[in-house]
């Protein structure tokens, strides 16, 4: 079956600084990868998805996937972490293992220090 | 306004209480979803509906039911609360390609005492 799994649950990092969620899936077939953020008090918006062609996706608010085939990893990033930053960020995945159900990470929560 | 709506937005209930919580929208979507949200789990599926007449178990449906009135409205009803039913609910829409985004409501979070 398919699994998600996002590291650390907790990530802090400072105001400007590079910011790095991990997402590893277990797969024996080329997924639909997603990120997810959820800020305070509000349902889950997408950031960003991949589904076929570039590896590097770009999604909203500056964030940035690459899907790594080989290492079974889709991480995010940013270069700069902005305040506004702050959130919790779900990666989940879809595909023929799943019937096309998303099957979602645990979660990591993102804390920016000014 | 918004596409997904979910009512009530916060709801205390007691064990043994039947409680439905609603979902409208209005994306034109066929298919809607309920979810739960509980810290360092994730989402979990509880069911789901692609269209009005098909409605399917998720993950974790064991006490919990599903009413798809119309295209646009699915309610989600506990019969007879628990308290380990207390989480963050969200009602979701997605269009019907197979790796359309969901679009989700703000959630209800229900607290069973």
């Amino acid at each position: 079956a398919q699994s998600v799994t996002q590291l650390g649950s907790h990530v802090s990092v400072s105001e400007g600084a590079l910011v790095l969620l991990r997402c590893n899936y277990s797969s024996s077939v080329p997924p639909y990868l997603f990120w997810y953020v959820q800020y305070p008090n509000q349902g889950l918006q997408l950031l960003l998805k991949y589904t076929t062609g570039a590896t590097l996706v770009k999604g909203i608010n500056g964030f940035e996937a690459e899907f790594k085939k080989s290492e079974t990893s889709f991480h995010l990033t940013k270069p700069s972490a902005h305040m506004s930053d702050a959130a919790e960020y779900f990666c989940a995945v879809s595909g023929l293992d799943s019937n096309y159900q998303l099957i979602w990470g645990a979660g990591t929560k993102l804390i920016i220090k000014p | 306004d918004a596409d997904v709506t979910q009512t009530p937005r916060n709801r205390i209930t007691k064990t043994g209480k039947r409680i439905m919580l609603e979902c409208s929208q209005t994306k034109g979507h066929d298919r809607m979803y309920w979810y739960r949200q509980d810290p360092g789990l994730g989402l979990r599926l509880i069911y789901y509906s692609f269209d009005v007449k098909d409605i399917n178990k998720g993950e974790i449906s064991d006490g919990y039911s599903v009413s798809r009135q119309a295209q646009a409205k699915f309610s989600l009803s506990l019969e007879s609360a628990i308290p380990n039913q207390t989480a963050l609910y969200f009602c979701a829409t997605s269009d019907t390609g197979l790796a359309d985004r969901l679009y989700f409501g703000p959630g209800t979070r229900l607290t069973v005492t």
